[in-house]
C-alpha cells in the first residue's frame, strides 16, 4: 500500500526565514504528487502538484517543489516566508484511481 | 464557482447514537469523496463515488458507516453507532472527469464522539 511521511509535524519559523518542508512516498510505480495546504479557518487547498515533465514544479504564493524520483521524495519549499503562510500543509501521493493518500502534516507557524 | 458545501459544521454526540453527514459537491462534478480526518493525521479515503456508483470503498468500516449518493449529485455519510475513535473531522471533496482530476475540498464537519 502507498504512504507519505512528512518529516516533522511542527515547524516555526521567523518572517523571511527559508522554508523546507519533507514529503518521502513508498510507492515504485508512477505517482502524481501534490501538496495541500489548510490556513487557519478555511478548506484544504491545492498548492501545487506533479504529474511528470520538469521534477521543480511552482504553485501559488510562490512555494515550488522538487521530485526526486530515486528518494522518492517530494520536498516543499520557500525562499523566505511571511506571517500569511502559516497554515498545515500536507503532502499527498495518487497512485491510480485518482485515489489520494495523505502524510500526517506539517504544521508550519511563522513569527512575525 | 460555488465550492463544495457540508453540513452540519460542528456536531456532538453521544456513543452508541447514530449521525449523519450531507455534502453537496461543485456542480458538474461526477466524482464525489468522502475522507476521514482524526487529530494530528492526514485525511484518509473512506469512500469514493463515480456519480451514484460506488469506486471504492475498501477503508470504509462497513458494520457501522454507511453512504449514499441515490441521484448522482449529492451524497450522505452515516455512522450507526457511533464510537469514541470515531470523533473527527468528515471531509468531502469532489473532482470533475476531464483530464487529471484535482479535488476540491469542503469546510468539513468536526464530529465529537462523548
Amino acid at each position: 500500500a502507498q504512504s507519505v511521511s512528512q518529516h516533522n509535524h511542527h515547524v516555526i519559523l521567523s518572517e523571511a526565514a527559508s522554508l523546507e518542508l519533507g514529503c518521502n512516498y513508498s510507492y515504485g510505480g508512477t505517482v502524481n504528487l501534490f501538496w495541500y495546504v489548510q490556513y487557519p479557518g478555511q478548506h484544504l487547498q491545492l498548492l501545487l502538484k506533479y504529474f511528470s515533465g520538469d521534477p521543480l514544479v511552482k504553485g501559488i504564493k510562490g512555494f515550488e517543489a522538487e521530485f526526486i524520483k530515486s528518494k522518492f521524495s517530494f520536498n516543499l519549499r520557500k525562499p523566505s516566508v511571511q506571517w500569511s503562510d502559516t497554515a498545515e500543509y500536507f503532502c499527498a501521493v495518487n497512485a491510480g484511481g485518482n485515489k489520494l493518500v495523505f502524510g500526517a502534516g506539517t504544521i508550519l507557524r511563522v513569527k512575525s | 464557482e460555488a465550492g463544495v458545501a457540508q453540513s452540519p459544521r460542528y456536531k456532538i454526540i453521544e456513543k452508541r447514537q447514530s449521525v449523519a453527514f450531507w455534502c453537496n459537491p461543485i456542480s458538474g462534478h461526477a466524482t464525489l469523496y468522502w475522507y476521514q480526518q482524526i487529530l494530528g493525521q492526514g485525511p484518509k479515503l473512506l469512500i469514493q463515488f463515480q456519480n451514484n456508483g460506488v469506486v471504492d470503498d475498501s477503508q470504509l468500516p462497513k458494520d457501522r458507516f454507511s453512504a449514499e449518493r441515490l441521484k448522482g449529485v449529492d451524497s450522505t455519510l452515516k455512522i450507526q453507532p457511533a464510537k469514541l475513535e470515531d470523533s473527527a473531522v468528515y471531509l468531502c471533496a469532489s473532482s470533475s472527469t476531464s483530464g487529471y482530476n484535482e479535488q476540491f475540498f469542503g469546510p468539513g464537519t468536526r464530529l465529537t464522539v462523548l
